[in-house]
């Protein structure tokens, strides 16, 4: 069974400029998440998708957005970047959301703000 | 909101040492996962402990949810067993809030 996946695995772009992630979950696996470890500031929480909806945000400023597709794969964008989004983004998927289910992790994009 | 904190922050074994991994949670939590992130960046579960004992190969865990703490137990050591461990919670609305971690070397 494929794991979560993740593209690109690097990204290199200029502050201003946007950057677009890209996620796809566990077949099955209908809620995706995304996370962010900066350096320094350990792993945080972004956003929560499930059945195409937001379902929650992390404390992140709108700048950072996202959409869930119909297949249930996950677009993290990022607007107006800044130095400070240099970051691992990590993307997860679990089974449906309402038992708590445990979250499985993808291998990341390093994005990296220049 | 909810603190996670690990302990110790950083851990030197020699290969074939035996460690114990510690996480302390603020309140009540409705589960709690471990994680070993490798030096690529990727996090790998380990375990899907929110209360009781699991047991995997050398490794196993152990949650009291009432008492608000996890352990890790890493046996026999290897080096490949080097990199951060996370532990991660879930309050509800899904989003897991991770530890600080813990940071292994085992050298050969």
């Amino acid at each position: 069974e494929a794991g979560v996946t993740q593209s690109p695995t690097h990204l290199i772009k200029t502050r201003g400029q946007q950057a677009t992630l890209r996620c796809s979950p566990i077949s099955g696996h209908t809620s995706v998440y995304w996370y962010q470890q900066a350096l320094g500031l350990g792993l945080q929480f972004l956003l929560w998708y499930d059945e195409g909806e937001e379902r929650n945000r992390g404390n992140f400023p709108p700048r950072f957005s996202g959409r869930q597709f119909p297949n249930y794969s996950s677009e993290l964008n990022v607007n107006a970047l800044e130095l400070e989004d240099s970051a691992l983004y990590l993307c997860a998927s679990s089974f449906p959301a309402g038992g708590l289910n445990e979250q499985f992790f993808g291998p990341g994009t390093r994005l990296t703000v220049l | 909101g909810i603190q996670v904190e690990q302990s110790p922050p950083d851990l030197i074994l020699q290969e074939g040492a035996n460690s114990t991994l510690r996480c302390n949670f603020s309140d009540s939590v409705n589960n709690l996962q471990w994680f070993h992130q490798n030096p690529w960046g990727q996090l790998i579960n380990l375990f899907y402990i929110p209360s009781g004992t699991k047991q995997n190969g050398r490794l196993s865990a152990t949650t009291v949810a009432t008492e608000r703490y996890s352990l890790l137990y890493i046996s026999s050591s290897q080096t490949t067993d080097s990199g951060v461990y996370f532990c991660a919670v879930n309050t509800g609305f899904q989003k897991l809030v991770f530890g600080t971690g813990t940071r292994l070397l085992v050298s050969p």
